[in-house]
Protein backbone atom coordinates (compact mmCIF):
# COMPACT_ATOMS: atom_id res chain seq x y z
CA UNK A 1 0.00 0.00 0.00
CA UNK A 2 1.25 3.36 -0.86
CA UNK A 3 2.34 5.77 1.53
CA UNK A 4 1.57 9.37 1.59
CA UNK A 5 2.53 10.88 -1.46
CA UNK A 6 4.04 14.71 -1.97
CA UNK A 7 5.03 16.56 -5.08
CA UNK A 8 7.55 18.08 -6.03
CA UNK A 9 10.18 16.22 -3.28
CA UNK A 10 12.43 19.19 -4.13
CA UNK A 11 11.35 22.91 -5.43
CA UNK A 12 14.02 26.06 -6.49
CA UNK A 13 12.29 29.09 -7.03
CA UNK A 14 13.18 33.04 -6.43
CA UNK A 15 11.71 35.59 -3.90
CA UNK A 16 8.80 36.54 -4.82
CA UNK A 17 7.38 33.43 -7.01
CA UNK A 18 4.26 31.51 -6.02
CA UNK A 19 4.76 27.97 -4.92
CA UNK A 20 2.43 25.21 -4.33
CA UNK A 21 2.80 21.78 -2.78
CA UNK A 22 1.03 18.91 -3.13
CA UNK A 23 -0.24 15.79 -0.72
CA UNK A 24 -1.76 13.01 -1.70
CA UNK A 25 -2.38 11.13 2.11
CA UNK A 26 -3.16 7.20 2.50
CA UNK A 27 -6.34 5.87 1.37
CA UNK A 28 -9.37 6.30 3.88
CA UNK A 29 -6.97 8.32 6.26
CA UNK A 30 -9.44 11.16 7.12
CA UNK A 31 -6.94 13.61 8.73
CA UNK A 32 -4.18 15.61 6.92
CA UNK A 33 -1.60 17.74 8.89
CA UNK A 34 0.98 20.35 7.28
CA UNK A 35 4.11 20.54 8.92
CA UNK A 36 7.60 22.43 8.53
CA UNK A 37 10.80 22.27 9.12
CA UNK A 38 13.60 24.36 9.77
CA UNK A 39 16.86 24.44 11.64
CA UNK A 40 15.74 27.46 13.90
CA UNK A 41 12.21 26.30 14.64
CA UNK A 42 12.13 22.68 13.88
CA UNK A 43 9.35 20.66 13.39
CA UNK A 44 6.25 23.03 13.31
CA UNK A 45 1.84 22.42 12.94
CA UNK A 46 1.31 24.64 10.07
CA UNK A 47 -2.76 23.26 9.93
CA UNK A 48 -4.76 20.36 9.53
CA UNK A 49 -8.36 19.03 8.14
CA UNK A 50 -10.38 16.29 9.41
CA UNK A 51 -12.67 15.39 6.43
CA UNK A 52 -11.65 17.77 4.07
CA UNK A 53 -12.44 20.53 6.49
CA UNK A 54 -9.33 22.56 8.03
CA UNK A 55 -9.55 22.51 12.22
CA UNK A 56 -6.76 24.27 13.06
CA UNK A 57 -4.73 27.00 10.83
CA UNK A 58 -2.88 28.58 14.31
CA UNK A 59 0.25 27.59 12.80
CA UNK A 60 0.06 29.07 9.54
CA UNK A 61 2.51 31.93 9.64
CA UNK A 62 0.80 34.61 7.44
CA UNK A 63 -1.69 35.34 4.56
CA UNK A 64 1.12 34.20 2.03
CA UNK A 65 0.33 30.32 3.41
CA UNK A 66 -2.78 28.96 2.05
CA UNK A 67 -4.00 25.21 2.33
CA UNK A 68 -6.95 23.62 0.37
CA UNK A 69 -8.37 20.03 0.18
CA UNK A 70 -10.52 19.61 -2.14
CA UNK A 71 -11.79 16.25 -1.71
CA UNK A 72 -9.90 13.44 0.92
CA UNK A 73 -7.26 12.35 -1.44
CA UNK A 74 -5.74 15.52 -2.64
CA UNK A 75 -4.32 18.63 -0.69
CA UNK A 76 -2.44 21.37 -1.70
CA UNK A 77 -0.11 24.14 0.39
CA UNK A 78 0.48 27.88 -1.43
CA UNK A 79 2.86 30.24 -0.98
CA UNK A 80 2.14 33.61 -3.09
CA UNK A 81 4.43 35.75 -3.02
CA UNK A 82 7.30 33.21 -1.79
CA UNK A 83 10.22 34.83 0.01
CA UNK A 84 13.72 33.68 1.43
CA UNK A 85 12.98 32.65 5.04
CA UNK A 86 10.02 30.19 3.88
CA UNK A 87 12.91 27.97 2.54
CA UNK A 88 12.56 24.38 4.55
CA UNK A 89 11.40 21.24 4.56
CA UNK A 90 7.85 20.61 4.53
CA UNK A 91 5.61 17.26 5.80
CA UNK A 92 2.49 16.25 4.65
CA UNK A 93 1.18 13.29 7.08
CA UNK A 94 -1.80 11.66 7.14
CA UNK A 95 -4.28 9.71 10.18
CA UNK A 96 -6.68 7.58 9.59
CA UNK A 97 -10.25 7.55 11.39
CA UNK A 98 -10.93 7.07 14.69
CA UNK A 99 -12.32 3.50 15.09
CA UNK A 100 -11.67 2.64 19.37
CA UNK A 101 -11.42 5.96 21.11
CA UNK A 102 -7.70 5.68 21.27
CA UNK A 103 -5.18 8.39 19.49
CA UNK A 104 -3.93 7.38 16.23
CA UNK A 105 -0.76 8.21 14.91
CA UNK A 106 0.31 10.06 12.06
CA UNK A 107 1.92 8.60 8.97
CA UNK A 108 4.24 11.09 7.39
CA UNK A 109 5.34 11.83 3.57
CA UNK A 110 9.14 11.79 2.39
CA UNK A 111 8.86 16.06 2.60
CA UNK A 112 9.63 18.75 -0.16
CA UNK A 113 12.82 20.64 0.03
CA UNK A 114 11.76 24.30 -0.64
CA UNK A 115 14.49 26.68 -1.19
CA UNK A 116 13.82 30.15 -2.11
CA UNK A 117 16.32 32.79 -3.71
CA UNK B 1 8.58 28.91 23.96
CA UNK B 2 9.32 25.42 23.56
CA UNK B 3 6.78 23.15 24.59
CA UNK B 4 8.62 20.18 24.04
CA UNK B 5 12.04 19.97 24.80
CA UNK B 6 15.02 17.37 24.06
CA UNK B 7 18.29 18.53 25.62
CA UNK B 8 20.21 16.64 24.10
CA UNK B 9 21.17 17.17 20.17
CA UNK B 10 23.22 14.32 19.73
CA UNK B 11 23.76 10.95 21.67
CA UNK B 12 26.55 8.40 21.18
CA UNK B 13 25.91 4.90 21.86
CA UNK B 14 27.71 1.47 21.26
CA UNK B 15 26.39 -1.09 19.70
CA UNK B 16 24.74 -3.55 21.96
CA UNK B 17 24.18 -1.53 24.74
CA UNK B 18 21.44 0.68 25.97
CA UNK B 19 20.49 4.32 24.30
CA UNK B 20 18.50 6.38 26.64
CA UNK B 21 16.63 9.52 24.94
CA UNK B 22 14.82 12.09 26.89
CA UNK B 23 12.30 14.62 26.36
CA UNK B 24 10.30 17.38 28.70
CA UNK B 25 7.67 19.01 28.55
CA UNK B 26 6.08 22.02 29.76
CA UNK B 27 2.43 22.13 28.79
CA UNK B 28 0.12 19.93 31.62
CA UNK B 29 -2.67 19.65 28.98
CA UNK B 30 -0.52 17.16 26.44
CA UNK B 31 -1.94 13.82 27.35
CA UNK B 32 -0.65 11.88 24.65
CA UNK B 33 3.27 11.57 23.95
CA UNK B 34 4.64 9.47 20.64
CA UNK B 35 8.49 8.88 19.69
CA UNK B 36 9.34 9.38 15.76
CA UNK B 37 12.72 8.35 14.06
CA UNK B 38 13.64 10.19 10.96
CA UNK B 39 16.53 9.05 8.74
CA UNK B 40 17.94 11.84 6.36
CA UNK B 41 15.52 12.74 3.36
CA UNK B 42 12.51 10.78 4.68
CA UNK B 43 9.67 11.36 6.83
CA UNK B 44 9.70 10.69 10.43
CA UNK B 45 8.67 7.33 10.94
CA UNK B 46 6.35 6.77 13.90
CA UNK B 47 7.97 4.09 16.95
CA UNK B 48 5.97 4.25 19.99
CA UNK B 49 3.74 5.99 22.14
CA UNK B 50 1.90 6.19 25.35
CA UNK B 51 -1.00 7.92 26.95
CA UNK B 52 -0.49 10.36 29.69
CA UNK B 53 -2.70 7.34 32.25
CA UNK B 54 -0.07 5.40 32.15
CA UNK B 55 4.18 5.25 32.80
CA UNK B 56 5.36 3.08 30.75
CA UNK B 57 4.77 1.36 27.32
CA UNK B 58 7.04 -1.45 25.66
CA UNK B 59 7.35 -2.91 22.07
CA UNK B 60 9.62 -5.30 21.60
CA UNK B 61 13.76 -3.70 21.95
CA UNK B 62 11.51 0.28 22.64
CA UNK B 63 10.39 1.37 25.35
CA UNK B 64 9.01 4.67 26.60
CA UNK B 65 8.82 5.71 30.06
CA UNK B 66 6.50 8.64 31.46
CA UNK B 67 7.02 10.94 34.79
CA UNK B 68 4.28 13.12 34.53
CA UNK B 69 4.90 14.67 38.12
CA UNK B 70 8.22 15.65 36.65
CA UNK B 71 6.92 16.13 32.71
CA UNK B 72 9.66 14.07 31.70
CA UNK B 73 9.82 10.79 29.39
CA UNK B 74 12.53 8.58 28.43
CA UNK B 75 12.84 6.24 25.29
CA UNK B 76 14.90 3.38 26.41
CA UNK B 77 16.32 1.02 23.05
CA UNK B 78 17.85 -2.37 23.95
CA UNK B 79 19.84 -3.49 22.54
CA UNK B 80 21.63 -0.81 20.25
CA UNK B 81 21.60 -1.77 16.61
CA UNK B 82 23.45 -0.09 14.06
CA UNK B 83 19.85 0.78 12.01
CA UNK B 84 18.69 2.57 15.10
CA UNK B 85 21.40 5.19 14.15
CA UNK B 86 18.98 7.99 12.69
CA UNK B 87 17.18 11.56 14.75
CA UNK B 88 14.47 10.77 17.03
CA UNK B 89 11.96 13.06 17.76
CA UNK B 90 9.65 13.67 21.02
CA UNK B 91 6.09 14.48 20.46
CA UNK B 92 2.77 15.49 22.26
CA UNK B 93 -0.41 15.86 21.46
CA UNK B 94 -3.34 17.63 24.13
CA UNK B 95 -5.74 15.84 22.25
CA UNK B 96 -9.89 15.33 23.66
CA UNK B 97 -9.86 11.93 22.93
CA UNK B 98 -10.86 10.14 19.24
CA UNK B 99 -8.91 10.54 16.44
CA UNK B 100 -6.23 12.57 15.54
CA UNK B 101 -4.81 16.06 16.47
CA UNK B 102 -1.49 18.20 15.50
CA UNK B 103 1.36 17.23 17.31
CA UNK B 104 4.14 19.36 19.03
CA UNK B 105 7.55 17.97 18.33
CA UNK B 106 10.90 18.65 20.29
CA UNK B 107 13.82 19.37 18.02
CA UNK B 108 14.94 15.85 17.66
CA UNK B 109 18.31 13.98 19.19
CA UNK B 110 20.60 12.83 16.44
CA UNK B 111 21.45 9.26 18.12
CA UNK B 112 24.35 7.49 16.86
CA UNK B 113 25.22 3.70 17.21
CA UNK B 114 29.00 2.98 17.38
CA UNK B 115 30.44 -0.37 16.16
Amino acid sequence: DAGVIQSPRHEVTEMGQEVTLRCKPISGHDYLFWYRQTMMRGLELLIYFNNNVPIDDSGMPEDRFSAKMPNASFSTLKIQPSEPRDSAVYFCASSPPDTSGGYNEQFFGPGTRLTVL
Amino acid sequence: DQQVKQNSPSLSVQEGRISILNCDYTNSMFDYFLWYKKYPAEGPTFLISISSIKDKNEDGRFTVFLNKSAKHLSLHIVPSQPGDSAVYFCAASGYSGGGADGLTFGKGTHLIIQP
